[in-house]
């Protein structure tokens, strides 16, 4: 158990539809990371967030949007669902941007 | 440039074997190599990692190789046992002011037959 908490584990919802899934990084990390993992896509990493600030972005769409609270649990906000969003949804912490990056156990999203 | 290129996808050893997974890199503002192993349904776990200015990094029968000038690095498995088989993803660190990113290759399925 790596200690980030990750829900809904499963989640299925229909396209045009918003979700949001949430993440209780481990006690002390700052750091909170959102990967987005599909079959053919890999892990790609969507967006980075530090004490409550965003600090990094990768290839997030439009549609998707996240926060990081004051008492650093995280959220992925996905909207106008694709049948395409279907994936696996990891969100990750640690305790700076320089330190070992620990993963939760991942939320499946299915579009249908 | 961010890419990290990941090979083979998929791999099959027989137990007590050795297991080699290699990647690739071009951006040289790469400041940490992570390897990552996942097992089904679980999330990714560190496994082993290294840095740069370091060629060699081996813990128990994992061994991490690293070469610089070729922006190459390879995972080997020594001894390989089917406990091992899992996903297993290479990883580069991006770090700069702003914020970090972990780019991963996009992974190797390693099966070890008994």
């Amino acid at each position: 158990d790596s200690g980030v908490t990750q829900t809904p584990k499963h989640l299925i919802t229909a396209t045009g539809q918003r979700v949001t899934l949430r993440c209780s990084p481990r006690s002390g990390d700052l750091s909170v990371y959102w990967y987005q993992q599909s079959l053919d896509q890999g892990l790609q990493f969507l967006i980075q967030y530090y004490n409550g600030e965003e600090r990094a972005k990768g290839n997030i769409l439009e549609r998707f949007s996240a926060q990081q609270f004051p008492d650093l649990h995280s959220e992925l906000n996905l909207s106008s669902l694709e049948l395409g969003d279907s994936a696996l949804y990891f969100c990750a912490s640690s305790v700076g941007p320089s330190n070992t990056i620990y993963f939760g156990e991942g939320s499946w999203l299915t579009v249908v | 440039q961010q890419q990290v290129k990941q090979s083979p996808q998929s791999l099959i050893v027989q137990k007590g074997g050795i297991s080699i997974i290699n990647c690739a890199y071009e951006n040289t503002a790469f400041d940490y190599f992570p390897w990552y192993q996942q097992f089904p349904g679980k999330g990714p776990a560190l496994l082993i990692a290294i840095r740069p200015d370091v060629s060699e990094k081996k813990e128990g029968r994992f061994t991490i190789s690293f070469n610089k000038s070729a922006k190459q690095f390879s995972l080997h498995i020594m001894d390989s046992q089917p406990g091992d088989s899992a996903t297993y993803f290479c990883a580069a660190r991006l770090a700069n002011q702003a914020g970090t990113a972990l780019i991963f290759g996009k992974g190797t399925t390693l099966s070890v037959s008994s």
